[in-house]
C-alpha cells in the first residue's frame, strides 16, 4: 500500500493564484482530513471528511475549498491564493467511527505564496 | 484557540536519559493520541489512550492521562538520538466529536 499520497511537494503561488492540492490513500479510510503546519502553531484542522459526499470545515477553513467525490481522494483548493496561506499541508486519513482511530499522514506539501 | 498546550516548548537531553512532555486541554475528551514529527516529515502515529484509561505503555513510551486535571504526559525512557523528533497530542472532544484537535508540539533534541 502507497498509504497517503499527497502531490505536489512543493508549489510556489503568486498572490491571487488558485491551485488544487492533490490527497490519495489507498487503505479505504472513511475520515480525511487536511491540516496545515505554520511555526509555533502546531497543526490546525482546515477541512475533514467523513465519508464520499460529506465535508465539513475545521478550524480555519476560509480561503480554501474541499469535495469528496471518492472514498480515494480528498483534494483541497485554493481559491485566491493569499501570503497568509504560506504552510506546510499535511493531508490525513483513518478509520472512520465514534472514537477516533490512529490517523496515517501525507508527507506534506509546501506551499509558498509570494 | 481550541489547541492545547504542550509543555515544555523545546527540550534537549543526552542519550540515556528520560524525556517528558506534557499536554494540557481544555474541553472533555473521548481519547487523546500523540504523534512523532522527524523534521521535514508528516507525523507519525504513536499512543492512543481513551478517557477511561489512565495509562499505556509501547516499548520505550509512557503515557498518562489524568481527566480531573485535563492533562496527559508522554515519557520516553532511555533516549536515543533517533528520538531527535517533534511530539505533539491530539485530542478528540466530546462535542465535534469529528475533530481532531493538536496541540502545538514538544521539540526534542537528544544528544549523543
Amino acid at each position: 500500500n502507497a498509504g497517503v499520497t499527497q502531490t505536489p511537494k512543493f508549489q510556489v503561488l503568486k498572490t491571487g493564484q488558485s491551485m488544487t492540492l492533490q490527497c490519495a490513500q489507498d487503505m479505504n479510510h472513511e475520515y480525511m482530513s487536511w491540516y496545515r503546519q505554520d511555526p509555533g502553531m502546531g497543526l490546525r484542522l482546515i477541512h475533514y471528511s467523513v465519508g464520499a459526499g460529506i465535508t465539513d470545515q475545521g478550524e480555519v477553513p476560509n480561503g480554501y475549498n474541499v469535495s469528496r467525490s471518492t472514498t480515494e481522494d480528498f483534494p483541497l483548493r485554493l481559491l485566491s491564493a493569499a501570503p497568509s496561506q504560506t504552510s506546510v499541508y499535511f493531508c490525513a486519513s483513518s478509520q472512520a467511527g465514534v472514537y477516533f482511530h490512529e490517523q496515517y499522514f501525507g508527507p506534506g506539501t509546501r506551499l509558498t505564496v509570494t | 484557540s481550541q489547541q492545547g498546550e504542550e509543555d515544555p516548548q523545546a527540550l534537549s537531553i543526552q542519550e540515556g536519559e528520560n524525556a517528558t512532555m506534557n499536554c494540557s486541554y481544555k474541553t472533555s475528551i473521548n481519547n487523546l493520541q500523540w504523534y512523532r514529527q522527524n523534521s521535514g516529515r508528516g507525523l507519525v502515529h504513536l499512543i492512543l489512550i481513551r478517557s477511561n484509561e489512565r495509562e499505556k505503555h509501547s516499548g520505550r513510551l509512557r503515557v498518562t492521562l489524568d481527566t480531573s486535571k485535563k492533562s496527559s504526559s508522554l515519557l520516553i525512557t532511555a533516549s536515543r538520538a533517533a528520538d531527535t523528533a517533534s511530539y505533539f497530542c491530539a485530542r478528540q472532544g466530546t462535542y465535534n466529536t469529528d475533530k481532531l484537535i493538536f496541540g502545538t508540539g514538544t521539540r526534542l533534541q537528544v544528544f549523543p
